[in-house]
């Protein structure tokens, strides 16, 4: 079936970087568009940015424009995405989301990944 | 770019129905049909329910509904049960070409 699976929970020191991936199957990996979505506890969801599988262009939220990458692997049909110079502030669950090829809501999730910045 | 604009929460008893507001700008909301909502339950990933204003994705109980007047987007649910009580969230397509989500709302089930 179609799904998104991420790798596991971590925990970094401030400072660090960090690395999250998206191994997507069931589907045709390059024909649809990947973003990444992230939950601080008990906060709102917040829009990174997006990826295109196809041609790997990317966009990115200005709040993390020069600290996240999006990469993918097209024959690994897996996307990344990687968050620099971590903060406390950047505790939290960290999501990708398939977006619909016909519409524009974002239609398959993974199942989030914990992020945990600590000294 | 500011979190679209929802209230903190809603709240009903089952069988009645409430309304989910969603105001953005002339940017965001209103300038596109490309809002989507979605339900999430505590420790779960969310769920689309909604997008493009008012399509209902395959799946998606025909006791949820959208609509959108100018800047604000509305999620209603008719019917009210107790599966579904959860946050709910907004989101939109930005004129930056970026996406936007709404601050979330608390829908309780009385």
């Amino acid at each position: 079936q179609v799904q998104l699976v991420q790798s596991g929970a971590e925990v970094k020191k401030p400072g660090a970087s960090m690395k999250v991936s998206c191994k997507a199957s069931g589907y045709t990996f390059s024909s649809y568009a990947m973003h990444w979505v992230r939950q601080a506890p008990g906060q709102r969801l917040e829009w990174m940015g997006w990826i295109n599988t196809g041609n790997g262009n990317t966009k990115y939220s200005q709040n993390f424009q020069d600290r996240v990458t999006l990469t993918r692997d097209t024959s690994a049909t897996t996307a990344y995405m990687e968050l620099s110079s971590l903060r406390s502030e950047d505790t939290a669950v960290y999501y990708c989301a398939r977006k619909k090829s016909a519409t524009n809501g974002f239609d398959i999730w993974g199942q989030g990944t914990m992020v945990t910045v600590s000294s | 770019q500011s979190a679209l604009t929802q209230p903190a929460s809603v709240s009903g008893s089952p069988g009645q129905s409430i309304t989910i507001s969603c105001t953005g700008t002339s940017s965001d909301v209103g300038g596109y049909n490309y809002v989507s909502w979605y339900q999430q339950h505590p420790g779960k990933a969310p769920k689309l329910m909604i997008d493009d204003v008012s399509n209902r994705p395959s799946g998606v109980s025909d006791r949820f509904s959208g609509s959108k007047s100018g800047n604000t987007a509305s999620l209603t649910i008719s019917g009210l049960q107790a599966e579904d009580e959860a946050d709910y969230y907004c989101s939109s397509y930005t004129r930056s070409s970026t996406w936007v989500f709404g601050g979330g709302t608390k829908l309780t089930v009385l």
